[in-house]
């Protein structure tokens, strides 16, 4: 069963538009992640938070923001949505890394996946 | 910096068969190792997880094992399916940026009825 949700599932939207991605999970993680992949290629890290008013850019450079006032919600923001953006996205979460030892792995949502016209 | 790299990109073959997917990363400082499968157009569901201190984990017909001295993780698929068709990705978990996990390109199997 999915413990972490993303919605929409499929979202065509004109450009200017902004929009939110939502995703919220279930498991009380308090690492959450933000993954871009274009059709056949790879997933590149764009936002990631460790926890509560802590938000970080990954390794790929994005036009997007993000939030995280409650644990179990990660939205992520395009104030003005391009072609360029048209893409999907893969939320994420997983256990912290205490001490030397990661116990948990990574548990993703179905995606969003994003046309802008 | 971390690479993953998997071998080979796309791998096709006949029902039955037993396979093996492999996956090699560059930095051994790994926390654990994880595989998924990826459906067209579809999220990521995790297949295995490999802690760094372990040397292999199975599920099924699927068997992952670890050598993180070489750099070297493989997937085993025992009597492939049609069902088994989709791209099969490994990733490593960071252990001194606090957990980010990075990817390889993954591989597209495709088993044939």
């Amino acid at each position: 069963e999915a413990d972490i949700y993303q919605t929409p599932r499929y979202l065509v939207i004109g450009t200017g538009k902004k929009i939110t991605l939502e995703c919220s999970q279930t498991m009380g993680h308090d690492k959450m992640y933000w993954y871009q992949q274009d059709p056949g290629m790879e997933l590149h890290l764009i936002h990631y938070s460790y926890g509560v008013n802590s938000t970080e850019k990954g390794d790929l450079s994005s036009e997007s923001t993000v939030s995280r006032i409650r644990t179990e919600h990660f939205p992520l923001t395009l104030e003005s949505a391009r072609p360029s953006h048209t893409s999907q996205y893969l939320c994420a979460s997983s256990e912290g890394v205490t001490g030397l030892i990661a116990n948990y792995g990574y548990t993703f949502g179905s995606g969003t996946r994003l046309t802008v016209v | 910096k971390q690479e993953v790299t998997q071998i080979p990109a796309a791998l096709s073959v006949p029902e039955g068969e037993n396979l093996v997917l492999n996956c090699s990363f560059t930095d051994s400082a790994i926390y654990n190792l994880q595989w998924f499968r990826q459906d067209p157009g579809k999220g990521l569901t995790s297949l295995l997880l490999i802690q760094s201190s372990q040397r292999e984990q199975t599920s099924g017909r699927l068997n992952a094992s670890l050598d993180k001295s070489s750099g070297r993780s493989t997937l085993y698929i025992a009597a492939s399916q049609p069902g088994d068709s989709a791209t099969y990705l490994c990733a490593v978990r960071e252990g001194n940026q606090g957990g980010k996990l990075i990817f390889g390109q993954g591989t597209e199997l495709s088993v044939k009825p």
